[in-house]
């Protein structure tokens, strides 16, 4: 099956900082969806983007789908940005439930 | 919009005992949910597809006899843990996608099973 990897795989930042985190995957997409697992553990969406650019508010995502990765940019980071950021994808050829990577786990400091 | 619902978010239960979870998609109706376990420190994990009006298909690994899946109508879907054993507690989330399976998936609150 398609394999996603997520980096970096822990993340600590001081409040108003910038992030970048990566997420590649092996195969093809149609669906690639971008999470953020609060403490409670709901998962929140950030973003829907299997291909292009979005932004939402200090969050936006690129994914570049002919070279299988997408990008998740957090600018002016805030306490409540704290918490696992997943990347999940669903493959072209495989079957429609999203796959997920490991996740970055991210810290963000007063 | 796209709202999904889990009942109940908390539960604890004897070994033996079975366990019944319920996802709902509250303003829109899914012909496929899908199942997920989540432990600690871990990412999530496909359990099951739930097809409305067919049988549940299965991830490898997974016991189709002890995790029971039943797709009653477009807007719910159950989840029965049989016989729960303390190494079924976990974190149990479903997600639904609005149509016909394509495009956005939709998660729930999550449910989180310990089992004594």
């Amino acid at each position: 099956g398609i394999q996603v990897e997520q980096s970096p795989p822990d993340l600590i930042l001081q409040e108003g900082a910038n992030s970048t985190l990566r997420c590649n995957f092996s195969d093809s997409v149609n669906n690639l969806q971008w999470f953020h697992q609060n403490p409670w553990g709901q998962l929140i969406n950030l973003f829907y983007i299997p291909s292009g650019t979005k932004q939402n508010g200090r969050l936006s995502a690129t994914t570049v789908a002919t070279e299988r990765y997408s990008l998740l940019y957090i600018s002016s980071s805030q306490t409540t940005d704290s918490g696992v950021y997943f990347c999940a994808v669903v493959s072209d050829t495989g079957r429609r439930a999203l796959t997920f990577g490991s996740g970055t786990r991210l810290q963000v400091q007063p | 919009g796209a709202v999904v619902s889990q009942h109940p978010s908390w539960v604890i239960c004897k070994s033996g005992t079975s366990v019944k979870i319920e996802c709902r998609s509250l303003d829109f109706q899914a012909t496929t949910m899908f199942w997920y376990r989540q432990f600690p420190k871990q990412s999530l994990m496909l359990m099951a597809t739930s097809n409305e009006g067919s049988k549940a298909t299965y991830e490898q690994g997974v016991e189709k006899d002890k995790f029971l899946i039943n797709h009653a109508s477009l807007t719910l879907s159950t989840l029965t843990v049989t016989s729960a054993h303390p190494e079924d507690s976990s974190f149990y989330i479903c997600s639904a996608v609005p149509g016909r399976g394509r495009g956005t998936q939709y998660f729930g609150p999550g449910t989180r099973l310990l089992v004594l």
